[in-house]
């Protein structure tokens, strides 16, 4: 059974650099895109961006200009960095398996990584 | 982006009640329509794909239908497990968008 479990620092300060990684257990790593989506506190979900296996990226263009993911295959892990971050990135962070150029339904969630950033 | 609105934004249900769900896109989005169950503290589930497909071990007391701009989640019988919230999402532009989430609460 496909799992997802990701990790990462809780509590940052504004200005600091969020990031998470996610690790794929028991499923195949190579047929499918990973996306990050973040749900701020009583809020909805957004999109952050996505990755697959050769390391082709999409982002959220609201999100473009701090958001870098990349991929280690040796590991089947991805990861996610946010730089500069501000009070308005606090929100619990998960990684998902699917989108990409299928348009592939979010199927298996990580758990979920609540951020803080606070001074 | 395509703009996903949900109504209502919460509703009161009893047990045994059928509860449907609407989610509207702002532009055409063909069957590219996603719907998701979350309850507190837990990451999404996926219910359905393809605006009406049930996914592998969803009761299928949950049905989606819809195209083009409208969609509804339906829970024909809601039982005790199945409060929660859910969310719809577009699959068909990136980036992908929800909607704010209609939260089902026990009346």
């Amino acid at each position: 059974q496909v799992q997802l479990q990701q990790w990462g620092a809780g509590l940052l300060k504004p200005s600091e650099t969020l990031s998470l990684t996610c690790a794929v257990y028991s499923g195949s790593f190579s047929t499918y895109y990973f996306t990050w989506v973040r749900q701020s506190p009583g809020q909805g979900l957004e999109w952050i961006g996505e990755i697959n296996h050769s390391g082709s990226t999409n982002y959220n263009p609201s999100l473009r200009s701090r958001v870098t993911i990349s991929v280690d295959t040796s590991k089947n892990q991805f990861s996610l960095k946010l730089t500069s971050v501000t009070a308005a990135d606090t929100a619990v962070y998960y990684c998902a398996r699917g989108g990409g150029p299928r348009s592939d339904a979010f199927d298996i969630w990580g758990q979920g990584t609540m951020v803080t950033v606070s001074s | 982006d395509i703009q996903m609105t949900q109504s209502p934004s919460s509703v009161s249900a009893s047990v045994g009640d059928r509860v449907v769900i609407t989610c509207r896109a702002s532009q055409d989005i063909s069957a590219w329509l996603v719907w998701y169950q979350q309850k507190p503290g837990k990451a999404p589930n996926l219910l359905i794909y393809g605006a009406s497909r049930l996914q592998s071990g969803v009761p299928s007391r949950f049905s989606g239908s819809g195209s083009g701009t409208v969609f509804t989640l339906t829970i024909s019988s809601l039982q005790p497990e199945d409060f929660a919230t859910y969310y719809c999402q577009q699959a068909r532009s990136s980036p992908p968008t929800f909607g704010g989430g209609t939260r089902v609460e026990i009346k």
